[in-house]
Formats: C-alpha cells, structure tokens, sequence
C-alpha cells in the first residue's frame, strides 16, 4: 500500500522555524519527483514546493521562496520541507503528494498524505 | 501565473440530477488539467487527470472534458456521497489550483 506520512507540523510565533518530515513507503520513492501542497484553514489548495527525483530541479511558489526549503533523502525516503521566517499567512495544514508519473515533476498528484498542522501566531 | 476559475462557486442539485462543474484557465493548458474531489475533514482525491482520463478506482459516474482554456466535471446521477469540494489543477510552473466548487444535495 501506497503511503505518505508526513510529522514535524506545530504552533510558533512569526519569524520562528520548522522542518516538516514526509515518510514514504509502498513505492520506489527515488523514481518520483515530490510536491509539497497546503491548504489554509477553510480555503483552498495552494502549492508550496516540488523537488525532482534526484533533487536536481526544485520549483517554489513565490509566496514561500526564499523562505521554504525543500528537499528529500533517497536513502530514507523521506521529503523534507524547512520552514523559515514564518508568517501568519502559512497557517496551513501541510500535504505531501506523489506525482501520477515518474516523469513529471508538476503533475496530477495521485497520492496525499493525511497532512500536518502548523499554525504561525503571536 | 496561469490562473483558474471555477464555476459556479457552490452548486446545489438534487439526488439522481447531474452536476457540470467548469474550470477556465487564463490561458492555454491544452489537457495538462486534473480534479480533484475533498471531502469534509478528508484529504484530496484524484478524480482525472489530462482533462479526461480517470484515475485508478474511479467510478464512470465522473467524467472530464475539454482542452485550451475551457473544462468541464460531469459527475451523473449524483449521491449524498457525492457532496464535496471539487478542485482543478493544472501542472505548469507554478502548479496552481482553481478555488473550488462546493457540491451540495438539495
């Protein structure tokens, strides 16, 4: 079974840090490029980050550029998203997703994970 | 950015009718569009994906169309299970998803 079990999600103050952990199993993690997706309370969906399989590309949403970090341990298979300056505004419950096929980086995303929680307030 | 529309924002239907939600990309994605359906308090759901190709374990009751700038979710003989958010996607650079339309059963 396909699964994505992302952690690391909390409550901090504007300008604090956070690294969320996104722990895959059930597929060769190191054929697919990841995403990472967010989602603000009552709204909708907004993409955050994508890194290639072997993390050569990586794309941003310009709200988080500069900010965010993405990045993936193969070995581990585990994606990583280091969070910095934190705002208000990424209040969010953050998803990793799966890309439909190996191929694309930004793709349909056939698989989420049940998400994490992080909540930036003073 | 290319930006997507979603139609109407809220469409409420009775059980049995058949719901036709619209997506409009701000510029051309030939197919490269995908849906997505969210449940209250659930995550995401591939629907469809190049405009018109079901994803795994889809029933044949959800259908895509369309390719430019205008698409359109059928979704046929619509259930109480049906009641959710439905979102479209497209995969450029930035990857970016149309605000919703929220299905409801009369």
């Amino acid at each position: 079974e396909v699964q994505l079990v992302e952690s690391g999600g909390g409550l901090l103050h504007p300008g604090g840090s956070l690294r969320l952990s996104c722990v895959v199993s059930g597929f060769t993690f190191s054929n697919y490029a990841m995403n990472w997706v967010r989602q603000a309370p009552g709204k909708g969906l907004e993409w955050v980050s994508s890194i290639t399989s072997d993390s050569s590309t990586i794309y941003y949403a310009d709200s988080v550029k500069g900010r965010f970090t993405i990045s993936r341990d193969n070995s581990k298979n585990t994606l990583y998203l280091q969070m910095n300056s934190l705002r208000a505004e990424d209040t969010a419950v953050y998803y990793c997703a799966k890309p439909l096929r190996t191929y694309y980086s930004l793709d349909a995303f056939d698989v989420w994970g049940q998400g994490t929680k992080v909540t930036v307030s003073s | 950015e290319i930006v997507l529309t979603q139609s109407p924002v809220t469409l409420s239907l009775s059980a049995g009718e058949t719901a036709t939600l619209s997506c409009r990309a701000s510029q051309s994605i030939s197919t490269f569009l995908a849906w997505y359906q969210q449940k209250p308090g659930q995550t995401p759901r591939l629907l469809i994906y190049a405009a018109s190709n079901r994803a795994t374990g889809i029933p044949a009751k959800f259908s895509g169309s369309g390719s430019g700038t205008d698409f359109t979710l059928t979704i046929s003989n619509l259930e109480p299970e049906d009641v959710a958010v439905y979102y479209c996607q497209q995969r450029g650079n930035p990857l970016t998803f149309g605000g919703g339309t929220k299905v409801e059963i009369k």
